[in-house]
């Protein structure tokens, strides 16, 4: 049974850091690459960041780059998201996803994707 | 703000066909495959189409995607009241070399 579970959400300021968390479980971590993808309020889907399988190669967000710092762990099955210098606009809700990974050939890359239930960020003075 | 565009909305009585429309550019459908989600409120957004074309395992064929060019299209036939959420479409971007998620489209049963 596959899990996906977030955590370090929470209320900044703004201009303060935040570190997320994200613990996999139920298929091959070290596999697959990994997102970051956020929701704010009333508004939709917001890709952040993207780490592929073995953590060679990062990409971000033109919003979040220089700020946000993806991370993994595959020897514990975790994801991370750092984040500094955060700003109003950074308060979504964050999920950890498995979804396309566009330098994956194989089809399990594709055709199956794991997200986690959200950890709410809230940044405000 | 989201290089690829959907409509705001769309809708139809139950039994009908709804088609959501999904306009990106060269670089991003033209050059790589168009993933759809669908996301129900309070739940993690759930994957119903990939690789432009396929559906997973466990998806409805009452589900269908197609991509020509820089756009691709969700249809959604024998429309169901449970079929009520956001769908958004989503694809890699290689002039920002990143991810993209569309504009999303709240499909209303009526």
């Amino acid at each position: 049974q596959v899990q996906v579970v977030e955590s370090g959400g929470g209320v900044v300021h703004p201009g303060g850091s935040l570190r997320l968390s994200c613990e996999v479980s139920g298929f091959k971590f070290n596999s697959y690459g990994m997102h970051w993808v956020r929701q704010a309020p009333g508004k939709g889907l917001d890709w952040v960041a993207f780490i592929r399988y073995d953590g060679s190669k990062e990409f971000y967000a033109d919003s979040v780059k220089g700020r946000f710092t993806i991370s993994r762990d595959n020897s514990k099955n975790t994801l991370s998201l750092q984040m500094n210098n955060l700003t109003t606009e950074d308060t979504a809700i964050y999920y950890c996803a498995k979804i396309f990974d566009t330098f994956c050939a194989s089809t399990s890359c594709h055709d199956r994707d794991y997200w986690g239930q959200g950890t709410l960020v809230t940044v405000s003075s | 703000q989201s290089v690829l565009t959907q409509p705001p909305s769309a809708s139809g009585t139950p039994g009908q066909r709804v088609t959501i429309s999904c306009f990106g550019s060269n670089s991003n459908i033209g050059n790589n495959d168009l993933y759809w989600y669908q996301h129900l409120p309070g739940a993690a957004p759930k994957l119903l189409i990939y690789k432009s074309y396929y559906r997973p395992s466990g998806v409805p064929d009452r589900f269908s995607g197609s991509k020509s060019g820089t756009s691709g299209s969700l249809a959604i036939s024998g429309l169901r009241s449970d079929d009520e959420a956001d769908y958004y479409c989503a694809t890699w971007d290689d002039d920002t070399l990143g991810g993209v998620f569309g504009t999303g489209t709240k499909v209303t049963v009526l």
